[in-house]
């Protein structure tokens, strides 16, 4: 159980166009969901938590006109990076907390942006 | 702002061999420990989850240690195996703004040699 699908799981984007990326919980509603952005060899930084019905919450840094993010179902989130630029490209990784359970995040397997 | 440091960045041992990975952080304010398995180019693997409550947790060959007054954790792996090569993330739970949020260290790629 517990488990998080995204697609897609690699994109190739050019500069200035804009690429959604969908996390869904697939055996589990999640009230809150996660996006986090890795760059090589370096930790996971959490971009923003979205709650099911409401806006999301940017950490400082994160330009949430940039980073759209919309979660409308119990079920599915997604990240649109608008007007991609090649410092966009990253690793992005979603995860889910279940409704009522513990605190325990489930992680979807990512979705590697590249933007040439 | 809260840190988490993760050491060595990376380790290569024979097959069959014990070993620790290190996890510590400056905040206080982190009261559960997270541990995470990542494979190249993959999302994340939940590992062993320490709440506060809780000194340890094991699972299998995986041991998992806190110790919240020194700000650290520990992951022991016992009998290594090629398999267990892969990325290990240690994050903390701070609680932000009325949420939940991990803190993560920038890991440890464990190499586990045959």
């Amino acid at each position: 159980g517990a488990v998080v699908s995204q697609h897609p799981s690699w994109v190739i984007c050019k500069s200035g166009t804009s690429v959604k990326i969908e996390c869904r919980s697939l055996d589990f509603q999640a009230t809150t969901m996660f996006w986090y952005r890795q760059f090589p060899k370096q930790s996971l930084m959490l971009m923003a938590t979205s709650n099911e019905g409401s806006k999301a919450t940017y950490e400082q840094g994160v330009e949430k006109d940039k980073f759209l993010i919309n979660h409308a179902s119990l079920t599915l989130s997604t990240l649109t990076v608008t007007s991609a630029h090649p410092e966009d490209s990253s690793f992005y990784i979603c995860s889910a907390r279940t409704l009522g359970g513990t605190y325990e995040q489930y992680f979807g397997p990512g979705t590697r942006l590249t933007v040439t | 702002k809260q840190e988490v440091t993760q050491i060595p960045a990376a380790l290569s041992v024979p097959e069959g061999e014990n070993l620790v990975l290190n996890c510590s952080f400056t905040d206080s304010a982190i009261y559960n420990l997270q541990w995470f398995r990542q494979d190249p180019g993959k999302g994340l693997t939940s590992l062993l989850l320490i709440q506060s409550s809780q000194r340890e947790q094991t699972s299998g060959r995986l041991n998992a240690s806190l110790d919240k007054s020194s700000g650290r954790s520990t992951l022991y792996i016992a009998a290594s195996q090629p398999g267990d090569s892969a990325t290990y993330l240690c994050a903390g739970v701070i609680t932000q703004g009325g949420s939940e949020k991990l803190v993560f260290g920038k890991g440890t790629k464990l190499t586990v040699n045959p």
